[in-house]
């Protein structure tokens, strides 16, 4: 079945250091999608890539679909406290269910003041 | 409003027991989800529903069975509790499967003991 892998599981940083999570996908991608999980909250949406080699931003996010739409990377420019969380990478893939989203195990942050 | 909303928060019970959980949208979404973050947060896909048929149904222990009333609600009972069923539940649901992004419910916190 297809396999989503997210590294680094753990990243701590100074605040203003940058940080990137990196997923990889063992199939290819129709789109993937971030979210974001505060501690103790909920997974909340960030975005989502669709096309080949998209690329996007949100303010100091910025977010990169592989050209093989295999792969996807979430870069944070200057980190600031209220980065804290995980970060996860869901993908659905082009042969699966439109229903299945496959989560990445994702990446716990923590930024240091 | 809550988009999605799930109750209880917290649910503390003893091995063996039965107990329910509870989710609705008002979102009038088509797609409805349970997933299982342990205690690592990773986040596994439990059921998915699409119009109140279901549609996916991961390897998990038939002590979990997912009802859906109509559209807007999906609730998770289980039987027979095991502690390895400790974990959060989180409810989701989304317009169109994983073509559109997903809204979260706060999710319930289970401890078996």
């Amino acid at each position: 079945g297809q396999q989503v892998m997210q590294i680094p599981q753990y990243q701590h940083v100074q605040e203003g250091e940058d940080f990137t999570t990196y997923c990889n996908s063992s199939t290819t991608l129709s789109n993937i999608q971030w979210y974001k999980q505060r501690p103790g909250g909920h997974p909340v949406f960030l975005i989502q890539l669709v096309k080949s080699g998209e690329v996007k931003k949100q303010k100091r996010l910025t977010f990169q679909f592989g050209e093989a739409k295999k792969n996807s990377s979430l870069h944070i420019t200057a980190t600031q406290t209220t980065d804290v969380g995980t970060y996860f990478c869901a993908g659905l893939g082009e042969e699966t269910s439109g229903s299945r989203l496959t989560f990445g195990e994702g990446t716990q942050l923590t930024v240091n003041p | 409003d809550t988009a999605v909303s799930q109750t209880p928060k917290y649910l503390v019970t003893q091995m063996g027991n039965d107990k329910s959980i509870k989710c609705e949208q008002n979102l009038g979404h088509d797609t409805m989800y349970w997933y299982k973050q342990d205690s690592k947060k990773f986040l596994k896909i439990m059921f998915s529903y699409n119009n109140k048929e279901l549609i996916i149904n991961e390897t998990v222990p038939n002590r979990f069975s997912p009802k859906s009333p109509d559209k807007a609600h999906l609730n998770l009972h289980i039987n027979s509790l095991e502690l390895g069923d400790s974990a959060v539940y989180f409810c989701a649901s989304s317009q169109v499967g994983g073509w559109t992004e997903a809204f979260f419910g706060q999710g319930t916190r289970l401890t078996v003991v």
